[in-house]
């Protein structure tokens, strides 16, 4: 799997979008991006995945860049229940290892 | 059925002991993988299973790690000798055996080794 780069931590204020940036710049073509997300003391939680295309979903948006080399997890309207780390993962198809790096904090702010 | 559910939530156990734990997974799920995960880090690989086969395992399960999916339903991690360094989060998660899909995690199993 290729490895992914992320900021350590993020804070965003509450109601606000947050963006939480990847670079993934040794992606091959057939990993997909995927993201997932850890409340503290839960297991991770499964938010999008994306090959090329921008994706959207009803907890939040992936944009891919053209090149692959980089995405962006959006939350529209962040809000406190959405503090947590968010993993971005460069993975094959299902069934591969999903490898977790150290992911980005992010901190809603009321 | 309500998710992946794993038992038992916590676990404190005297170095050298063995331990046990157990993962249920969605039911029409026929993968099964087992993380690990420490404080201040992402959940590392151990292995994963389709159905009753073990298809894969991480070179992070050493000889006293043995995980088992006896008739491809439940899964049990077992670890022999417990060390001070085994103290962790132990994760399982379940997905489809699709190309693409989504694995869904459980509480996971807090190990304590003193």
């Amino acid at each position: 799997d290729a490895k992914t780069t992320q900021p350590t931590s993020m804070d965003c204020a509450e109601g606000r979008a947050a963006n939480l940036p990847c670079n993934h710049s040794t992606i091959s073509g057939n990993e997909y991006v995927y993201w997932y997300r850890q409340i503290h003391s839960q297991g991770p939680q499964y938010i999008i995945h994306g090959l090329k295309n921008n994706e959207t979903n009803e907890m939040a948006s992936l944009i891919i860049t053209e090149d692959r080399k980089s995405s962006t997890l959006i939350l529209p309207h962040a809000t406190l229940r959405d503090t947590a780390v968010y993993y971005c993962i460069a993975a094959g198809f299902s069934g591969s290892r999903l490898t977790f790096g150290e992911g980005t904090q992010l901190t809603v702010n009321p | 059925d309500t998710g992946v559910s794993q038992d038992p939530r916590h676990k404190i156990t005297k170095r050298g002991q063995n331990v046990t734990f157990r993962c249920d997974p969605i039911s029409e799920h026929n993968r099964l993988y087992w993380y690990r995960q420490t404080l201040g880090q992402g959940p590392e690989f151990l292995t994963y299973f389709q159905n009753e086969a073990q298809l894969e395992k991480s070179r992070l399960l050493s000889d006293r790690f043995s995980a088992e999916r006896p008739k491809g339903s439940f899964s049990t991690l077992e670890i022999q000798r417990t060390e001070q360094g085994d103290s962790a989060m132990y994760l399982c998660a379940s997905s489809l055996a699709r190309d693409i899909t989504e694995a869904f995690f459980g509480q996971g199993t807090r190990l304590t080794v003193v």
